[in-house]
Parts: C-alpha cells; sequence; structure tokens
C-alpha cells in the first residue's frame, strides 16, 4: 500500500541558510510521481515541486530542490537562502501513475528565524 | 485564468446535519479532488471526480457523497454530521490524464461540529 512519512514534525531554520525536509515513501508501483506542496497559516496548499519516478536528474524550482534517491525511496526537499515568507507547512505526497489518488504525508512545519 | 475557488469559507453544523460544500475548478481543468484535513493532519483523500463521474474513492463512508457538473464545478455532501467531521475541506483541480501534472487547491472550507 501506498504511505508516505515525514518524520520532522517541526524543524527551524536560520533565515538565509538552507533546510532539508525529509520525506520517505513506500510503493509497489514502479511508476509514480511526488509532489511537494507548501501551506501557510491561511490553509491554501501551494504546489512547490514535482518529480516523476523515471525522471534521471533532481528537479529544482527556483529555491527549491528536491534530493530524490529512488533505492532509498526518499524525496528530501531542499529550501536554500530560507526567507521568513517561508515558515508554513510543508507537505510530500505521491500518486501511482495510472492511479486517482494522492496520498499525503503528516507534514513538517518549518519555522525560519531573523 | 480563474483559480480554484471554495464556498463557503467556514461553516458551523451541529451533530446529525447536512452540509453541502462547493468547488469551482481551475478554468481548463475537468477533474477534481476533495480532501478532508483534520487539525495537524495532512489532507485525506475522500474522492475524485472526472468529467461528472466518480473516479475513485478514499476510505470514507456512504454519508460523504458529490457531484461534479458540466461545467466541472463540484459539490460535497455530508450527511448525519459527527464531530470528527470538524476539519478544513479541500478541493483540488487538475487535468484528467496526467497524474503527473500537479492538482491546483483551493482555500478550503472549515467545517465545525457542534
Amino acid at each position: 500500500a501506498q504511505k508516505i512519512t515525514q518524520t520532522q514534525p517541526g524543524m527551524f531554520v536560520q533565515e538565509k541558510e538552507a533546510v532539508t525536509l525529509d520525506c520517505t515513501y513506500d510503493t509497489s508501483d514502479p511508476s509514480y510521481g511526488l509532489f511537494w506542496y507548501k501551506q501557510p497559516s491561511s490553509g491554501e496548499m501551494i504546489f512547490l515541486i514535482y518529480q516523476g519516478s523515471y525522471d534521471q536528474q533532481n528537479a529544482t524550482e527556483g529555491r527549491y530542490s528536491l534530493n530524490f534517491q529512488k533505492a532509498r525511496k526518499s524525496a528530501n526537499l531542499v529550501i536554500s537562502a530560507s526567507q521568513l515568507g517561508d515558515s508554513a507547512m510543508y507537505f510530500c505526497a505521491m500518486v501511482e501513475t495510472g492511479g486517482f489518488k494522492t496520498i499525503f504525508g503528516a507534514g513538517t512545519r518549518l519555522f525560519v528565524k531573523a | 485564468e480563474t483559480g480554484v475557488t471554495q464556498s463557503p469559507t467556514h461553516l458551523i453544523k451541529t451533530r446529525g446535519q447536512q452540509v453541502t460544500l462547493r468547488c469551482s475548478s481551475q478554468s481548463g481543468h475537468n477533474t477534481v479532488s476533495w480532501y478532508q484535513q483534520a487539525l495537524g493532519q495532512g489532507p485525506q483523500f475522500i474522492f475524485q471526480y472526472y468529467r461528472e463521474e466518480e473516479n475513485g474513492r478514499g476510505n470514507f463512508p456512504p454519508r460523504f457523497s458529490g457531484l461534479q457538473f458540466p461545467n466541472y464545478s463540484s459539490e460535497l455532501n455530508v450527511n448525519a454530521l459527527e464531530l470528527d467531521d470538524s476539519a478544513l475541506y479541500l478541493c483540488a483541480s487538475s487535468l484528467g490524464g496526467d497524474e503527473n501534472q500537479p492538482q491546483h487547491f483551493g482555500d478550503g472550507t472549515r467545517l465545525s461540529i457542534l
């Protein structure tokens, strides 16, 4: 069965430093997609970055990059040069190709300190 | 391009009542998914609608039902409300047939059951 595990309930980072948010996943399907979303306190979910299971390169989107280690089934989010506005909940999610169901992890709350 | 809009933003009901939540999908999107997010947890998949048909369902009882209309907007109906139904309900739209595309979320409806 699909499962997403985020083991860090909360993380602190100093402004302008980089931070890594951990995500491991479990699936028996060889074809799947991995997503990271940001949820500020206002509630909306904001898409950050996507990685396909067959992608050879790690995904990058501006200050966000995804450290994809397929053999270890991990898809960690790296945020470089943290900003105060990065303080939010971050969710890792997965969907199996051909499937309809997106599974989310429990989330990591990131606090950026000035 | 119009984003995903949900209504109402907040709602208070009592146990046993029924509620209808509404979602307008992003223009060009034909798939709508609904999620329940309890406080401090990740979103849980309720069901998905594609071209007016239910395309898949999570582990929710039949008192959670939905509709999708020809313009791809959608409703989530919950009957016989229980205290545990208190949560943020998120609607997300996407272009069906490509699970590699991210979902676009609305701001959610916060439902409180007294």
